[in-house]
């Protein structure tokens, strides 16, 4: 499968916990993005890499929340201290970088937390 | 306000008809726009992008209106398999996708 991944695809916490998520984009892909999608609503935007680059966050993404590319590849999402309010499904998506206003992202299938 | 707005639903509709979804947006900048659709649980697939004129992929017709700022999507002759939450999506500027609430359908046979 040559999609984009995630790991792990279910997590279960308790509250205070840290937890961390990783993303392995498609291959070719130099963009990353990271939402979160709690129920009834839809994803939204928390932060996106373009290499290794952080090139912008939401404000969503409180000092609690940190996301890393080291090394333009894959990409790690932290939450310390953990909160009920967390509890969300966390989607990575990523696209090629090229001249167009816009590149397709492809999303992978997402990490359910659920934070107790 | 929402960025981007649309009727939660849900719809239920019957195999076969015709059903209508629209959302709107707030930001006059944005450029680009689409209609991904989101199967339970399972991660958002792009369905198409919208453009100005107007574009059709099989039953699924897209429209744009930029000065109502504004964007529909029409589903002919419905499929079981059109079930699904349909989300409008913005470009929100630096490549982040700003998407509303979704729209949930579910057709009945």
């Amino acid at each position: 499968d040559t999609g984009v991944s995630q790991d792990p695809r279910h997590k279960i916490t308790k509250r205070g916990q840290n937890v961390t998520f990783r993303c392995d984009p498609i291959s070719e892909h130099n963009r990353l993005y990271w939402y979160r999608q709690t129920l009834g609503q839809g994803p939204e935007f928390l932060t996106y890499f373009q290499n290794e680059a952080q090139l912008e966050k939401s404000r969503l993404l409180s000092d609690r929340f940190s996301a890393e590319r080291p090394k333009g590849s894959f990409s790690t999402l932290e939450i310390q201290r953990t909160e009920q309010g967390d509890s969300a499904m966390y989607l990575c998506a990523s696209s090629v970088s090229s001249g167009s206003i816009y590149n397709e992202q492809f999303f992978g299938p997402g990490t359910r937390l659920t934070v107790l | 306000r929402k960025e981007v707005e649309q009727d939660p639903g849900p719809f239920n509709v019957p195999e076969g008809a015709t059903v209508a979804f629209n959302c709107t947006y707030s930001n006059s900048a944005s450029q680009s726009f689409f209609w991904y659709r989101q199967d339970c649980r399972k991660e958002p697939k792009l369905l198409m992008s919208v453009y100005s004129s107007g574009n059709e992929d099989g039953r699924f017709t897209a429209q744009l209106n930029r000065a109502s700022q504004y964007i529909s999507l029409l589903i002919r002759d419905s499929k079981l398999s059109d079930s699904a939450t349909y989300l409008c999506v913005v470009n929100g500027g630096a490549q982040k996708l700003v998407f509303g609430q979704g729209t949930r359908l579910t057709i009945n046979p």
